[in-house]
Order: structure tokens, then sequence, then C-alpha cells
């Protein structure tokens, strides 16, 4: 399977509790999302690397999540001190750096979210 | 007003009926426009991408879009029930260093009756 993978799939975690979510991307997609999405909407817009570096944070992220991409590849999102309002699904996805349809956005399964 | 608008639905057609999702947004910079489909439970699934005004045509699907209007639409003809689902308009717009960022509507669900 080539498409972009998400570990874990479902995070049970008590209010309070630190959670760590990872993204592998498709190979040789150097640009990487992060999205949430809760129950009737749609995807909003985290956070973006081009290979390792950070480009864009939106100001949904608050100071208890951050997201790391080291070595240009994989990509971790943290969620520190867990709140119940962070139930929601974590899409990871990935794209080439290339203009027009080459650019296409390809999600992940995503990972669910539940904090009790 | 919301930065991209759709019904949320639900949509119901009967099968073999033609189903068509509306889409209106509110940035006049946004180029290209794409559809997802959204099973329960699952991840968004691109079917659709759409740059220029008019109608682009791919199997049972066709996106049109007028620029003009803020307005982009997605037909689906011969509606199957395996269509039913949620549909997620999302105009693109630049990140910093070039990046694409997407923005969702709330989509549309339907449904395709039999």
């Amino acid at each position: 399977d080539t498409g972009v993978s998400q570990d874990p799939r479902h995070k049970i975690t008590k209010r309070g509790q630190n959670v760590t979510f990872r993204c592998d991307p498709i190979s040789e997609h150097n640009r990487l999302y992060w999205y949430r999405q809760t129950l009737g909407q749609g995807p909003e817009f985290l956070t973006y690397f081009q290979n390792e570096a950070q480009l864009e944070k939106s100001r949904l992220l608050s100071d208890r999540f951050s997201a790391e991409r080291p070595k240009g590849s994989f990509s971790t999102l943290e969620i520190q001190r867990t709140e119940q309002g962070d139930s929601a699904m974590y899409l990871c996805a990935s794209s080439l750096a290339v203009s027009g349809a080459g650019n296409t956005i390809y999600f992940g399964e995503g990972s669910w979210l539940t904090v009790v | 007003q919301k930065e991209v608008e759709q019904n949320s639905g639900p949509l119901s057609v009967p099968e073999g009926a033609i189903a068509s999702l509306n889409c209106t947004y509110s940035d006049r910079g946004s180029q290209s426009f794409f559809w997802y489909r959204q099973y329960s439970g699952k991840s968004p699934e691109l079917i659709m991408s759409i740059y220029s005004n008019g109608d682009k045509e791919d199997g049972r699907f066709t996106a049109q879009l007028n620029k003009a209007s803020q307005y982009v639409s997605l037909l689906i003809r011969d509606s199957q029930p395996s269509d039913s689902a949620t549909y997620l308009c999302a105009p693109r717009g630049r990140l910093t260093g070039g990046g694409n960022k997407l923005t969702f509507g709330t989509g549309t669900q339907l449904k395709v009756e039999l």
C-alpha cells in the first residue's frame, strides 16, 4: 500500500493525558498537511510542512498542539493535556511540490481521538 | 459569511437520477476547486478537480465552475446507492512556500434510494 498511512487509527484517552499521532506520507511527497474534522463539519486546516520545515500553522493550533517532521518524511502530531473538545478525527495528507494537477492532496484514513 | 457554503442536506434522489450538488465560496482569489467524497467514518477521497470556468466531465461526474458567480457544482448522473456519501467542496488557497490549503465546506449528504 503506497497511500498515506496514519497510526493509531483510534485512540481513547482520559482528559489531561497526552496523545501522539504518526503520519507516513506517500513516498516522495514533500508536502505534508494536518487537518482536523469534527462531526458534521468539513476538515479544518491545522498545519503544513514542506520537507522538514513547518511553514504554516492555523490559529486553531493552540499551544497544546505540536507537530514535527524531523527528517522530512514521517510526521507526528502531539496533543498535550487533552480536553474533551479535542475529540475529532485527525487527518494527515500529502502532496508533491509541483504545479498543476500533480500537486493533488491525498488524505490518509485518519486517526480518531476520543477524550473521556 | 462562511468561506465555503454547501447545503448540508440530506439530498435524496432515486437510483438512476441526476444528483446536483452546489457550493458557493467567498474568496475571489481561488483558482482551483476540488470535490471530495466522504463515506461515513472514512477519510475524504478526491473525485474531481476543476480549474477553468465551464464544465469538466469524468465518467458519471461533471463539475461546473462559474468564477464570476463564485459558484461550483457537481452533477452525478445515473446515481447509484454506492454514491450515498457526503460530498465536500474545497477551493484551494495558497500557503507559504507554495503549499495548497483546502478550505472545506460542511459537505452535502447525498442519499440515493432504491
